[in-house]
């Protein structure tokens, strides 16, 4: 009973195309992210959803889409693919402060 | 906005021996400090927090320690073991933001 599940886990994909990772949590949190961990392990955070509404934005490329169609869901769509969008992708949720954590979508973009 | 410094970023310990990772944050309205592991190749996981009405809090082998006036706080793990291997974050979070910032890191290595 997984309570964060992203998918896919790998992608695999040429510069240049547009891909998308969907996020799911069962935990009936309000709070959703989406962080990015690069090649050196940081983790930063992209994007933030509190009941469907962006409450963060970091300064991110607006290559980078997220949309939430409800408090359960949040996707990341990423278009026009650069070498340096590669990296483990991490949706997360939280109804208080603490993260709970999907296994990670590994984007390798070549 | 909050940064995050953490360090060291790599340490090598002995099994039975004691690690310490530090981290200074820099908004002072931050008020809440996780610490999250991450294993090879698997999601990032809470192990303790430590909240900024309390100095020191302990889990069997972990501790957390905060010191509100430097802005510091610390991961103790006693009697390390191979399972304590992993990436180690510290964290801050900013009411005001709604933002919890992560630090950069902590590979713990620990050898038999």
């Amino acid at each position: 009973d997984t309570a964060v599940s992203q998918t896919p886990k790998y992608l695999v994909t040429q510069m240049g195309n547009d891909k998308s990772i969907k996020c799911e949590q069962n935990l009936g949190h309000d709070t959703m992210y989406w962080y990015k961990q690069d090649s050196k392990k940081f983790l930063k955070i992209m994007f933030s959803y509190n009941n469907k509404e962006l409450i963060i934005n970091e300064t991110v490329p607006n290559r980078f889409s997220p949309k939430s169609p409800d408090k359960a869901h949040l996707n990341l769509h990423i278009n026009s693919l650069e070498l340096g969008d590669s990296a483990v992708y991490f949706c997360a949720s939280s109804q208080r402060r603490e993260l709970f954590f999907g296994e990670g979508s590994r984007l390798t973009v070549l | 906005g909050e940064n995050v410094e953490q360090h060291p970023s790599t340490l090598s310990v002995q099994e039975g021996d004691s690690a310490v990772i530090k981290c200074t944050y820099s908004d002072s309205a931050s008020n809440y400090f996780p610490w999250y592991k991450q294993e090879l190749g698997k999601r990032p996981q809470l192990i303790i927090d430590i909240r900024s009405n309390v100095g020191e809090k302990k889990d069997q082998r972990i501790a957390v320690t905060l010191n509100k006036t430097a802005k510091h706080f610390s991961l103790h793990i006693t009697e390390t073991q191979p399972e304590d291997s992993a990436v180690y974050f510290c964290a801050s979070y900013t009411g005001t933001a709604s933002k919890l910032t992560f630090g950069t890191g902590t590979r713990l290595q620990v050898t038999l």
